[in-house]
């Protein structure tokens, strides 16, 4: 099974900071998906990522996955109290291919 | 709303005991899932049924099976718990057998073993 790991664990930042939480892998990954997850919910996708180098946009979230499918990267500009939650990434994995996720950065934007 | 539904939500019991947790995912869609996520392991993979049968299977304990129905919905049955079992269990569901696209999960069944 291929691991993503992700850093940092934990970011407490200040209402209008920006911040970039990343996601590593020693293997190749045909797609990558970010979920964010909030307190007594299931996480929700917000991105998927597939081709190298790609770069996308979500109003102030950009996602980027890596030259070489190994990493991904997720910047959020101007943070807001409503970005808090749990951002996971996620890849196929495995025979099946099923969805493994990473540990997640726990983000807290302070207002 | 993610149209996934999982009873019931919080669950407390004894070690050793057996309980069953449900799911009925979204309209349309096959696949199931079922993840585990504690503070200490993250949310793991434990075992996906597509249309009814067994489709793949990750970190899945021999005291807990699973099973879709022709109705589509899943029940997790856990068995002989122990206090290591105490957890997040999310469902989610999918239209296809594959996991390239998006997941859609219901809220979660938080089980507490004492």
């Amino acid at each position: 099974t291929q691991l993503l790991e992700q850093s940092p664990q934990f970011l407490s930042i200040q209402e209008g900071e920006n911040l970039t939480v990343y996601c590593n892998s020693s293997s190749v990954f045909s797609s990558l998906q970010w979920y964010r997850q909030e307190p007594g919910e299931g996480p929700v996708l917000l991105v998927t990522v597939v081709t190298g180098g790609e770069v996308k946009k979500l109003k102030r979230l950009t996602f980027q996955f890596g030259d070489a499918r190994k990493d991904s990267s997720l910047h959020i500009t101007a943070a807001q109290p409503g970005d808090t939650g749990l951002y996971l990434c996620a890849g196929p994995s495995g025979s099946a291919r099923q969805l493994t996720f990473g540990s997640g950065t726990q983000l807290t934007v302070l207002p | 709303d993610s149209g996934v539904t999982q009873t019931p939500k919080h669950l407390i019991t004894a070690t050793g005991q057996r309980v069953t947790l449900r799911c009925s995912p979204r309209s349309g869609d096959l696949s199931v899932y079922w993840y585990q996520q504690s503070l200490d392991q993250g949310l793991q993979f434990l075992i996906q049924y597509y249309n009814g049968e067994e489709r793949a299977k990750g970190n899945i304990l021999e005291r807990f099976s699973a099973q879709q129905f022709p109705d589509l919905h899943s029940e997790l049955n856990l068995s002989s718990l122990e206090l290591g079992d105490s957890a997040l269990y999310f469902c989610a569901s999918s239209v296809g057998a594959t996991n390239t696209g998006e997941l859609f999960f219901g809220e979660g069944s938080r089980l507490t073993v004492l």
